[in-house]
Parts: C-alpha cells; sequence; structure tokens
C-alpha cells in the first residue's frame, strides 16, 4: 500500500504570501491529484499530474517522478484560498485512490 | 448536469439499524467510488466498482455491503450500524482507462454525515 505523507498539517498565513504544501508517497505510481476540500465539506479536484508542472490560474503543481514528491504552490494567496489541500494516489491501478490527511490552509486579510 | 449526487446529507442511527446510502452520476462514468473520512485519517477507501455488475473491496469494507444497480447508480449499505461507523461518507465517480493503468480525475458528491448512537 503507498504511503502518503503531506507536510505540513496545518499552515496559517497572510493575504499574499506564496505557499508550498508538499506531498511524498513510498510506491511509483502513474499519476498523482491534488484536491481541495471546501470549509463546508465539498471536494473539488485541482490536478491530476503524471510529470513536471501545471498551472491553473494561481495554483502551480509540481511532481518529481524519481523522488516521489509533489508540491502545489499558491501564488499571491486570498483569504478565499482557505481549505484543505489534499494529495492523492492510484492504489492498485485504477481502483481508488489512497489519500494524505491533508494540510489545513488558513489565509488571513 | 448534476454531477455527483448523495442522500441523505445527515443521518442519525442506533446501533444496530441498517440503512442505505444512495449515489448516483450523470457523467456516464465507468468507475465509481465509496470513501469514508474521520477526523485525523484523511479519506478512506471502502468500496469500488470499475464497472456496472462489478464491485470490489477496498481499505475498510467491513460492516458494509454495495451494489452497482446500474451504470449511473452505486449504493452503500450498512446493515446493523455500529459507532465506528459515524464518519463522512463521499461517493465519487470517474472515467477510468479501458486497461485500468490511471485513475482518471475523480469527482466527488457533496457527502453524507452519519452519527451512530
Amino acid at each position: 500500500k503507498n504511503e502518503v505523507e503531506q507536510s505540513p498539517q496545518n499552515l496559517t498565513a497572510q493575504e499574499g504570501e506564496f505557499i508550498t504544501i508538499n506531498c511524498s508517497y513510498s510506491v511509483g505510481i502513474s499519476a498523482l491529484h491534488w484536491l481541495q476540500q471546501h470549509p463546508g465539506g465539498g471536494i473539488v479536484s485541482l490536478f491530476m499530474l503524471s510529470s513536471g508542472k501545471k498551472k491553473h490560474g494561481r495554483l502551480i503543481a509540481t511532481i518529481n517522478i524519481q523522488e516521489k514528491h509533489s508540491s502545489l504552490h499558491i501564488t499571491a494567496s486570498h483569504p478565499r484560498d482557505s481549505a484543505v489541500y489534499i494529495c492523492a494516489v492510484p492504489e492498485g491501478g485504477a481502483d481508488g485512490l489512497t489519500f494524505g490527511k491533508g494540510t489545513h490552509l488558513i489565509i488571513q486579510p | 448536469n448534476a454531477g455527483v449526487t448523495q442522500t441523505p446529507k445527515f443521518q442519525v442511527l442506533k446501533t444496530g439499524q441498517s440503512m442505505t446510502l444512495q449515489c448516483a452520476q450523470d457523467m456516464n462514468h465507468n468507475s465509481m467510488y465509496w470513501y469514508r473520512q474521520d477526523p485525523g485519517m484523511g479519506l478512506r477507501l471502502i468500496y469500488y466498482s470499475a464497472s456496472e455488475g462489478t464491485t470490489d473491496k477496498g481499505e475498510v469494507p467491513n460492516g458494509y455491503n454495495v451494489s452497482r444497480l446500474n451504470k449511473r447508480e452505486f449504493s452503500l449499505r450498512l446493515e446493523s450500524a455500529a459507532p465506528s461507523q459515524t464518519s463522512v461518507y463521499f461517493c465519487a465517480s470517474s472515467e477510468t482507462t479501458s486497461d485500468r493503468s490511471l485513475t482518471d480525475t475523480q469527482y466527488f458528491g457533496p457527502g453524507t454525515r452519519l452519527t451512530v448512537l
């Protein structure tokens, strides 16, 4: 079973700061997912990436397959970015995902 | 499109009672999943269905049964609820590649908050 570790567990920052959330995993994978869980509980998929870097608005995700590590960056952070960010990797091919415990991010005005 | 819908949103049960959580998706996805989320644990896979008519156990299947009624619907049943099953339950769906080599983007329902007394 793939072990997925995220850091930090909790992060509080000021509006405008550059945010980095890290994810490492133990077993080689075909792709990694980043998800966002809103304060109300809803879960939204942000990225799925298998190599290099992807960008969507102020969010950037990178992955290093050799080092089994991925990062999620948020530029010019805003209070509306406050959420739990979760990384996940496929478990046994297409049979569901194994999730990290999440990073609880709070952006203060 | 409604995406993935779940019913009910909230439920309180007494120990030993049974209930079924309903999930439906309108995206014509082959794969559907049931997860539970507990504080400090992250999401964990209960059961999944790679296609209509097939189901398989995930990480924490004990105490649960599932039915893939058709391509749209995937239900989760608790036959005899226990306090350890107090959790938030999420259904998800995805379009999986035919050789099952890659899990595509997963779309989540809004969740069901279940309390077992």
